[in-house]
């Protein structure tokens, strides 16, 4: 079946520029992450989508990160007014949202602001 | 709000040589424990994972991880690594109750040398 898909894969834009990355999650998946992933970083949670509930937001960085969940499926992360520390790869993962269920990773959005 | 630490960024060994990498969480309530890996040019994909009773997991390739309440550790070993094993491994801890939020520590790149 079909995994997590993200797009695009590989984004350059401008400093200062907004930017909008796409996360299409499994099918039937309640529960959808957002991670950032620098080099020498680790994952860094950013945000948390569990069926109805609002979402858990708390490792958003700053207020130009917001990223929304429409009719439980697909989702969006905004970058606003993009600067050079944003550059990094932006995973994407779902879940089936039950007890300990294992994560689905998408490939990624690979950011780099100039 | 729970947190881990992988206290080795880099672990080096020589093929056939056996392999612990370091995980330690933070929580004040009972935790769900995951180790993911991350092969060169791959997704993140589950590799094991302790949820309740018995405190020795196994997963693929021949990891084994012991959750060590105690010592709030949750260590991944393997007794004889090889070259394909080659890859980042990152420790993920989530809260048993709540949001089940997911969070994941640095990672540790592990490097088989011939």
């Amino acid at each position: 079946g079909a995994g997590v898909s993200q797009s695009p894969s590989n984004k350059v834009t401008e400093k200062g520029k907004d930017v909008e990355l796409r996360c299409d999650p499994i099918s039937g998946h309640t529960a959808l992450y957002w991670y950032r992933q620098s080099l020498g970083q680790g994952l860094e949670f950013l945000i948390y989508f569990q069926g109805n509930s609002a979402p858990d937001k708390s490792g958003l960085p700053s207020d130009r990160f917001s990223a929304e969940r429409t009719g439980g499926s697909v989702s969006t992360l905004t970058i606003q007014r993009t600067q050079q520390e944003d550059s990094a790869v932006y995973l994407c993962a779902s879940s089936p949202g039950t007890v300990g269920s294992p994560l689905h990773f998408g490939n990624g959005t690979r950011l780099t602001v100039t | 709000a729970q947190s881990v630490t992988q206290l080795d960024s880099q672990v080096p060994v020589f093929e056939e040589a056996p392999v612990e990498l370091r995980c330690n969480y933070s929580s004040s309530v009972s935790v769900y424990l995951f180790w993911y890996v991350q092969y060169p040019n791959q997704g993140l994909q589950l590799l094991l994972k302790y949820l309740s009773g018995s405190t020795l997991v196994k997963g693929i390739n021949g990891f084994e991880a012991e959750f060590n309440k105690s010592q709030t550790s949750f260590h991944l070993r393997k007794p004889s690594v090889h070259i394909s094993d080659t890859a980042e491994y990152f420790c993920a801890v989530s809260e048993n109750q709540g949001a089940q939020k997911l969070v994941f520590g640095q990672g540790t790149r592990l490097t088989i040398n011939p």
